[in-house]
């Protein structure tokens, strides 16, 4: 089965530009999350999606969205970027049945995005 | 490779040591909880879960306890390898979201 893929691996983008990222879940898995990972906050939770709905939100900015397809890939979107923006984002899926119970969560390689 | 922490707490063993990494968690209504290893220029990858209802899991050469009275959270690895050498994480979870902790690098040598 193949893994969880992040297109593109790596992106440079200047400060007040946005940046569109992807995500293609394990097959089958509907519940797809997203991570910002960098050096001094670690691993930061951004959202979840479970069949085209936000099921879950973190503490980012209104700048940080996202949505989800029907075939369950899903896409990130960073508007008006920040030096601050730079970081290691990941996406993770899981095959869930419903809300209320966790299940372990796939990472892909992440997505590298510097922001000049 | 990329760097996925700076300043992280260390663990260095001799190869063929047991290494014990330990992680302090948050939510006490946190139901499940995974540990995960990240080599450099990778995302993490699933190591081990427990949820909790139970206080120990074993895998192949890996054991996590859990100890909700103080919300503790430690992976053990027995026999560990140079190819263990990675930055171990372990994460809460409620509900779908998963909470990380800051990580551990282990370095093993040969």
């Amino acid at each position: 089965k193949a893994g969880v893929t992040q297109t593109p691996r790596y992106l440079i983008k200047t400060r007040g530009q946005q940046v569109t990222l992807s995500c293609s879940p394990i097959s089958g898995h509907r519940s797809v999350s997203w991570y910002q990972q960098t050096p001094g906050q670690g691993l930061q939770f951004l959202f979840e999606y479970f069949s085209e709905t936000q099921r879950n939100k973190g503490n980012f900015p209104g700048r940080f969205s996202g949505r989800q397809f029907s075939n369950s890939r899903s896409e990130m979107n960073v508007s008006t970027l920040e030096l601050g923006d730079s970081a290691l984002y990941l996406c993770a899926s899981s095959y869930q049945l419903s809300q209320g119970s966790s299940y372990e969560q796939y990472f892909g390689p992440g997505t590298r995005l510097t922001v000049t | 490779g990329e760097s996925v922490g700076l300043h992280l707490p260390t663990l260095s063993v001799q190869e063929g040591d047991n290494s014990i990494i330990n992680c302090a968690y948050s939510n006490s209504a946190s139901d499940y909880f995974i540990w995960y290893k990240q080599e450099s220029g990778k995302g993490p990858q699933f190591i081990i879960d427990i949820r909790s209802n139970m206080d120990k899991r074993q895998g192949q050469r890996v054991t996590v306890l859990l100890n909700k009275t103080v919300k503790h959270l430690s992976l053990q690895i027995a026999a560990t390898q140079p190819g263990d050498s990675a930055v171990y994480f372990c994460a809460e979870s409620l509900y779908s979201t998963l909470t990380f902790g800051k990580g551990t690098m282990l370095l093993v040598s040969p």
